[in-house]
């Protein structure tokens, strides 16, 4: 199966910093989502990204499907960003239907 | 559109017990998929449905496990003689079909723990 990588494990900044998280691939995707974990376990949709690039705010995703990674930009940090960051990716093509595999997550602690 | 919800949220339960959880998806969604998340790790894959057919399953899913959805609409997945090893957080998702319709939205989760 499709095995993601998710670069760095861990991530300390102060409020106010940028920070640009890593995803790699090992296989073509046609589906690729970036979430965000609470701490009350919750998985917030940030991106659905396959390819290109997306921005949303103080947020922002780019996917070069041909090279099969993805990074996530986030610019001024804030603690409310603090949490776990996951990339998930999918082929719905053949039998997949479309099921995620994830990465073992980035934990991103912003301090004030 | 209220989302994925997901019951219970919580669930303590003594090993062998059984236990039943329910998860409502996005109303015009056709796809539902439960994945079982332990702590540290991400979410893994457990099992996908399309409408009300069972599509595909994990070899994480034993046969301890089993997992309806009788109207194409809610899904329950049932644990039998629960064990240690089944304390986590079990997730459902939903989503629709083609394009940006593919992105899976994700309840609350329902926490177990088996003592």
């Amino acid at each position: 199966g499709i095995q993601v990588e998710q670069s760095p494990p861990d991530l300390i900044l102060q409020e106010g910093a940028n920070s640009t998280l890593r995803c790699n691939f090992s296989d073509s995707v046609n589906n690729l989502q970036w979430f965000h974990q609470n701490p009350w376990g919750q998985l917030i949709n940030l991106f659905y990204i396959p390819s290109g690039t997306k921005q949303n705010g103080r947020l922002s995703a780019t996917t070069v499907a041909t090279e099969r990674y993805s990074l996530l930009y986030i610019s001024s940090s804030q603690t409310t960003d603090s949490g776990v960051y996951f990339c998930a990716v999918g082929n719905a093509g053949g039998t997949s239907y479309g099921k995620l595999t994830f990465g073992q997550g980035t934990i991103l602690t912003v301090h004030p | 559109d209220t989302g994925v919800s997901q019951d219970p949220r919580h669930k303590i339960t003594k090993r062998g017990q059984n236990v039943t959880f329910r998860c409502d998806p996005i109303s015009e969604h056709n796809r539902l998929y439960w994945y079982r998340q332990t702590l540290g790790q991400g979410p893994e894959f457990l099992t996908y449905f399309q409408n009300e057919a069972q599509l595909e399953k994990s070899r994480l899913l034993s046969d301890r496990f089993s997992a309806e959805r009788p109207k194409g609409s809610f899904s329950t997945l049932e644990i039998q003689r629960t064990e240690q090893g089944d304390s986590a957080m079990y997730l459902c998702a939903s989503s629709a079909a083609g394009g940006i319709q593919e992105t899976q939205y994700f309840g609350p989760g329902t926490r177990l723990l088996v003592l």
